[in-house]
């Protein structure tokens, strides 16, 4: 089932050190994943996205890695800013809708 | 080029009122989903159109909220008689095609007293 109200989790982090942040999905027929960038009061921001066909795809700053056998992503950022503070959600993409993960709040100190 | 505009951005209902929210989706996209997004959790999603079609609405509730994308002019997502339960943020996405990127709006915030 489904919790409702509970905390995010949170991962704190210093300027400059790199973050990572996990995520395990639940239909093994998915093929293709998106990692959101959500700040306080805003609309879902596209960072990332990687197919089912590949382990591993890098962008600026930005790395995803998929592990199909456990259902498994992970969002790696490196030298994580200030400006990077936000929830973070993985979504796979269905025939034409996202299923989103619960999220993770990163918190970036100065 | 303006991207995917959501209005009101906050609205505030009394229980038993209709509540209409608003979405205009960025120029040439014609594929519109609505996500409902509850306190500290995951957007979820409720019901994807195209133009004057609904394409899927499994995530809908069978009762009170209706969607529509009409041929000119927004699309609408309608609750009538709301209750507290759904007070929550609301997200419009849009894209080129049913496979394509969806980029968010900034969201409708609906509390409901």
């Amino acid at each position: 089932g489904e919790s409702v109200g509970l905390h995010l989790p949170t991962l704190s982090v210093q300027e400059g050190d790199n973050s990572i942040i996990n995520c395990a999905y639940s239909n093994s027929a998915s093929d293709y994943f998106i990692w959101y960038k959500q700040e306080s009061g805003k609309g879902p921001q596209f960072i990332i996205d990687i197919r089912s066909n590949m382990d591993k795809r890098q962008g600026q700053r930005v790395t995803v890695l998929l592990n199909k056998t456990v259902k498994h992503l992970s969002l790696q950022i490196a030298a994580t800013q200030p400006g990077d503070s936000a929830v973070y959600f993985c979504a796979e993409m269905g025939y034409s809708t996202l299923t989103f993960g619960k999220g993770t709040m990163l918190l970036v100190s100065p | 080029n303006a991207g995917v505009m959501q209005n009101p951005r906050h609205l505030v209902r009394r229980r038993g009122q209709e509540a209409r929210l608003r979405c205009s989706p960025m120029k040439g996209h014609s594929h519109v989903y609505w996500y409902r997004q509850l306190p500290e959790e995951g957007l979820k999603f409720m019901v994807y159109l195209q133009k004057e079609n609904i394409i899927d609405e499994s995530g809908m509730p069978k009762e009170r909220f209706s969607a529509e994308f009409p041929k000119e002019g927004p699309s609408i997502l309608r609750i009538q008689q709301v209750v507290r339960g759904d007070s929550a943020a609301y997200f419009c996405a849009s894209s080129t095609d049913h496979v394509g990127e969806q980029y968010f709006g900034p969201g409708t915030r609906l509390t409901v007293t």
